[in-house]
C-alpha cells in the first residue's frame, strides 16, 4: 500500500498556463514533508519542506502549501526551464518515503 | 561545498560479476543513505547510516547487497553477484541529522550511478 501518491503522474502545460500538482499521503505522525525536482541524469534537488497543516513555502514560480492529507504544488505562469520530475516525500522518523513523481512539461 | 560525490556515474558490467559503487557525503554531515530508483518502483531506500552505523537496512533486496561505510567521509554499495534485475540508477544522499528536528534533516543527492547489468 503506497503511503504516498502523487498525481498527475505526467502534466503537459503550455508556457504561462499555471496548474497544480497533488501529493497525498496516509502516514500518520508526519514529522515533515518534503518537495525535491529531478532533471534527467541528475539526483533529486532539494525545494522545500513544510512541517504543519496551514503551512505555506514559495521560491520564484513555486509555492507549496500543506494540509493533513496533502500538499499541492502550484505553479504559477511556467517556463519551460520549469520542465522536470518533482518528487514528494514524507518523514516520519529518520528516512524519507517517496512518491513516484510528477513528470512536467512545459511548453514555450 | 562540492555536494554528494558518487563514482561512477555509469557502470555496465555482466550478470554474476561484482559490482562496487561508492559515495562521498558532503563534510561535516552525519547521516548517510543509499536509495535506488527504477520506473516502476521509483525511489526506494535501501539503507542508511547515521555517525557511520547502519540504522536500518530492511529495504536492502537480499544478500547479494550489502553496504559499508568505513569513515566520515566515504561509503559504498557492493552488489555480488550482480544479476539483470538490479539494473536502475543509485543514489547516495546525506544529511545533517540534528536530535529533536528531524523534519530539518534536509537530504542532499548525488549525480547518482547508472547501473546496467547484462
Amino acid at each position: 500500500e503506497d503511503q504516498v501518491t502523487q498525481s498527475p503522474e505526467a502534466l503537459r502545460l503550455q508556457e504561462g498556463e499555471s496548474s497544480s500538482l497533488n501529493c497525498s499521503y496516509t502516514v500518520s505522525g508526519l514529522r515533515g514533508l518534503f518537495w525535491y525536482r529531478q532533471d534527467p541524469g541528475k539526483g533529486p534537488e532539494f525545494l522545500f519542506t513544510l512541517y504543519s497543516a496551514g503551512e505555506e513555502k514559495e521560491k520564484e514560480r513555486l509555492k507549496a502549501t500543506l494540509t493533513k492529507k496533502e500538499s499541492f504544488l502550484h505553479i504559477t505562469a511556467p517556463k519551460p526551464e520549469d520542465s522536470a520530475t518533482y518528487l514528494c516525500a514524507v518523514q516520519i522518523n529518520t528516512p524519507l518515503v517517496f512518491g513516484k513523481g510528477t513528470r512536467l512539461s512545459v511548453i514555450a | 561545498d562540492a555536494g554528494v560525490i558518487q563514482s561512477p556515474r555509469h557502470e555496465v558490467t555482466e550478470m554474476g560479476q561484482e559490482v562496487t559503487l561508492r559515495c562521498k557525503p558532503i563534510s561535516g554531515h552525519n547521516s548517510l543513505f543509499w536509495y535506488r530508483q527504477t520506473m516502476m518502483r521509483g525511489l526506494e531506500l535501501l539503507i542508511y547510516f547515521n555517525n557511520n552505523v547502519p540504522i536500518d537496512d530492511s529495504g536492502m533486496p537480499e544478500d547479494r547487497f550489502s553496504a559499508k561505510m568505513p569513515n566520515a567521509s566515504f561509503s559504498t554499495l557492493k552488489i555480488q553477484p550482480s544479476e539483470p534485475r538490479d539494473s536502475a540508477v543509485y543514489f547516495c544522499a546525506s544529511s545533517l541529522r540534528t536530535s529533536g528536528e528531524l523534519a530539518k534533516n534536509i537530504q542532499y543527492f548525488g549525480a547518482g550511478t547508472r547501473l546496467s547489468v547484462l
